[in-house]
């Protein structure tokens, strides 16, 4: 099952642009990160925020999470090509594994 | 760290045939996950381990998947009889000690199955 629900489904932008996506989930979380994936590829774990913060920072990233709203946001300034990957979000309970949405694809052209 | 490692990266079987992956986690974590993806979809879990007990298994994972961490370091995911819908990559990724459940996790690249 997948308890996270990112939007939009697919983002492309222009080098230099900020990239933004959204990710709902549905029951009480612990906490919920964001992971990049590349064609082909693993993913790689970006930014994690834990249910009593409301905003992270992390070099270009910025992510925000509302748990009245069981939604969160991740903000990617100054895009570059090399940001073109799918982006997920998952959430962390306690005693189960992470939970992952079905991602943005986000295309970044120069 | 050398990472998580997976190997084959890719494989390619008949309808009907077992094919067996293996992962190798990042040395001493003790938590190691096995995810399997579908094209456009996010990552579904299957199961988990900590150390060389499994102590979570997904209703995704019928009787034909098996899954084995005999020493607690390497695992191997085994699928009998392959059908076209096993057609999957299938990921496995581990978190050190002292993490719990639902914390960060540490990817390898993957196993890319193709069931003809």
């Amino acid at each position: 099952s997948q308890q996270g629900e990112e939007d939009p489904q697919a983002l492309s932008i222009q080098e230099g642009e900020n990239a933004t996506m959204n990710c709902s989930y549905k029951t009480s979380i612990n906490n919920l990160q964001w992971y990049r994936q590349n064609s082909g590829r693993g993913l790689v774990h970006l930014i994690l925020i834990r249910s009593n913060e409301r905003e992270k920072h992390s070099g270009r990233l910025r992510v925000t999470l509302d748990t009245s709203k069981k939604s969160s946001s991740l903000l990617i300034t100054a895009s570059r090509a090399a940001d073109t990957a799918s982006y997920f979000c998952a959430t962390g309970q306690a005693g189960t594994a992470l939970i992952f949405g079905k991602g943005t694809t986000l295309s970044v052209s120069s | 760290d050398t990472g998580v490692s997976q190997d084959p990266r890719h494989k390619i079987t008949k309808r009907g045939q077992n094919v067996t992956f293996r992962c190798d986690p990042i040395s001493e974590h003790n938590r190691l996950y096995w995810y399997r993806q579908t094209l456009g979809q996010g990552p579904e879990f299957l199961t988990y381990f900590q150390n060389e007990a499994q102590l979570e298994k997904s209703r995704l994972l019928s009787d034909r998947f098996s899954a084995e961490r005999p020493k607690g370091s390497f695992s191997t995911l085994e699928i009998q009889r392959t059908e076209q819908g096993d057609s999957a990559m299938y990921l496995c990724a581990s978190s050190p000690p002292g993490t719990g459940n639902g914390e960060k996790l540490f990817f390898g690249s993957g196993t890319q199955l193709s069931v003809l």
